[in-house]
């Protein structure tokens, strides 16, 4: 169980161009997810916190525009960057937390998925 | 949110057992250690977590000092496949983020 699954695993797209990742929950509920980004031989860090049916909280810096964060069910997360650039070309990853205790000592832990690999040319 | 600290690098044999020290000396007491880690390209994985008891799952064991300023990861017999990245996380009870450091690249060798 506690499965989170990300969509697509790699996308290469052209300079100013939209691109949209999916981030899905897929054997639980997750009112809260979050968006990591990891460029290479960096660690995650974490760009914005979304909750279902509300606005997402971006981290300083995070520039809310142009990462554009979708929580519109308890099951799914979209992230769209807009009008991409070769900068923004980094490992994407999510990750859910369970509405409810997976029985970890009232813990609602986190999951998360497999990472989106995206290359801007 | 607290700060850790961790040697940036550790090798350890293949079969013998992976320490992994974290400082983590200005936690506060509602927040619980965390123990990630990530293999090249993927997603992190869960490994184990506590509050201020030693704790033991399928994995490793977490074992947290008294005053819970530090603590270590223990994987009694390391694989080859348990070369990765490893964050210790002090989660905020609050918040509930999990902000990571730069981890221990752990390198199982043969």
């Amino acid at each position: 169980g506690a499965v989170v699954s990300q969509h697509p695993s790699r996308v290469i797209c052209k300079s100013g161009t939209s691109v949209k990742i999916e981030c899905r929950s897929l054997d639980f509920q997750a009112t809260t997810m979050f968006w990591y980004r990891q460029f290479p031989k960096q660690s995650l860090m974490l760009m914005a916190t979304s909750n279902e049916g509300s606005k997402a909280t971006y981290e300083q810096g995070v520039e809310k525009d142009k990462f554009l964060i979708n929580h519109a069910s308890l099951t799914l997360s979209t992230l769209t960057v807009t009008s991409a650039h070769p900068e923004d070309s980094s490992f994407y990853i999510c990750s859910a937390r369970a509405t409810r205790d997976r029985g970890l000592r009232g813990r609602y832990e986190q999951y998360f998925g497999p990472g989106t690999r995206l290359t801007v040319t | 949110d607290a700060k850790t600290t961790q040697p940036p690098s550790m090798d350890c044999a293949e079969g013998r057992a992976a320490n992994l020290p974290c400082n983590h000396s200005t936690i506060s007491g509602n927040e619980y250690v965390y123990w990630y880690r990530q293999i090249h390209s993927q997603g992190p994985q869960y490994i184990i977590h506590g509050l201020k008891n030693n704790e033991t799952n399928e994995m490793a064991s977490l074992i947290i000092t008294e005053d819970r300023k530090s603590s270590t990861l223990i994987l009694p017999h390391a694989t080859l496949r348990d070369t990765a990245v490893y964050y210790c996380i002090p989660r905020g009870a609050r918040t509930g983020k999990l902000i990571f450091g730069q981890g221990t690249t752990l390198q199982v060798k043969p």
